[in-house]
C-alpha cells in the first residue's frame, strides 16, 4: 500500500530536548515535505526536498533542521524545541517536484512544555 | 505575498443538502487548484482538483468550479451525509517544471447533522 508513514504520531517533551520527527515513503518519490498546521493559518511549510541530498527553507524554517540522505526518509530535527514549535506537523510527497498531488502521512502531534 | 482565503470556516448543514466552500487566490500564476479533506486523526487526503485550463470539474457528489478572471475557485458538495464531516483546505499553486509553492487555504470544518 503506498502510504508516508511519520513516527511518533504523538510527543509530549520539555524545552531544550532535541527531538527527531521520521518520515518514510515506499512511492519512490522524489519531492518531499515538512508542513506544520496551526489553527487559522492553514498548513505551512517548513522545509522541501527535492531529491537526495537537496533540501531547502520552506515558509516557516526556523528552529529546524532536515536531512535527506536516501531517497525514502526526510526527517525533521528540532534542536532544542520551544513552546511555540507545539503544533501538528505533516509530512508529504509527491512524484517530483511541480508534480501534484501530493500524498501526507497522519500527522505527528508534538506538545512542547 | 501569495495567499489563498478561504471562507467560511465554518459549516454546518443538514444531511441531504449542498455545502459550498470558496475560495481566492492572489497570484495570476497559479494553475493548479486541489481541494483536500482532512479527518479526524489523518492528513490531508486529496479529493478533487482542477487545472485553470478548465471551468468546473464534476467526482460523482463533489464539484469544484473555477473563476480565472476573478480568481476564485469553490468546491460544491450535494447531497451531503454524514461521512462528509471533515476540514476542507483548498490550495492553489502553479505547475511547471521546477519547484513551486503550494499555497493552503486556513481550512473550512464542515459538520453533517444527520
Amino acid at each position: 500500500e503506498a502510504q508516508v508513514t511519520q513516527n511518533p504520531r504523538y510527543l509530549i517533551t520539555v524545552t531544550g530536548k532535541k527531538l527527531t520527527v521520521t518520515c518514510s515513503q515506499n512511492m519512490n518519490h522524489e519531492y518531499m515535505s515538512w508542513y506544520r498546521q496551526d489553527p487559522g493559518l492553514g498548513l505551512r511549510q517548513i522545509y522541501y526536498s527535492m531529491n537526495v541530498e537537496v533540501t531547502d527553507k520552506g515558509d516557516v524554517p526556523e528552529g529546524y533542521k532536515v536531512s535527506r540522505k536516501e531517497k525514502r526518509n526526510f526527517p525533521l530535527i528540532l534542536e532544542s524545541p520551544s513552546p511555540n514549535q507545539t503544533s501538528l506537523y505533516f509530512c508529504a510527497s509527491s512524484f517530483q517536484a511541480g508534480t501534484q498531488p501530493q500524498h501526507f502521512g497522519d500527522g505527528t502531534r508534538l506538545s512542547i512544555l | 505575498g501569495e495567499n489563498v482565503e478561504q471562507h467560511p470556516s465554518t459549516l454546518s448543514v443538514q444531511e441531504g443538502d449542498s455545502a459550498v466552500i470558496k475560495c481566492t487566490y492572489s497570484d495570476s500564476a497559479s494553475n493548479y487548484f486541489p481541494w483536500y479533506k482532512q479527518e479526524l486523526g489523518k492528513g490531508p487526503q486529496l479529493i478533487i482538483d482542477i487545472r485553470s485550463n478548465v471551468g468546473e470539474k464534476k467526482d460523482q457528489r463533489i464539484a469544484v468550479t473555477l473563476n480565472k478572471t476573478a480568481k476564485h475557485f469553490s468546491l460544491h458538495i450535494t447531497e451531503t451525509q454524514p461521512e462528509d464531516s471533515a476540514v476542507y483546505f483548498c490550495a492553489a499553486t502553479s505547475l511547471k517544471t521546477s519547484y513551486d509553492k503550494v499555497i493552503f487555504g486556513p481550512g473550512t470544518s464542515l459538520s453533517v447533522i444527520p
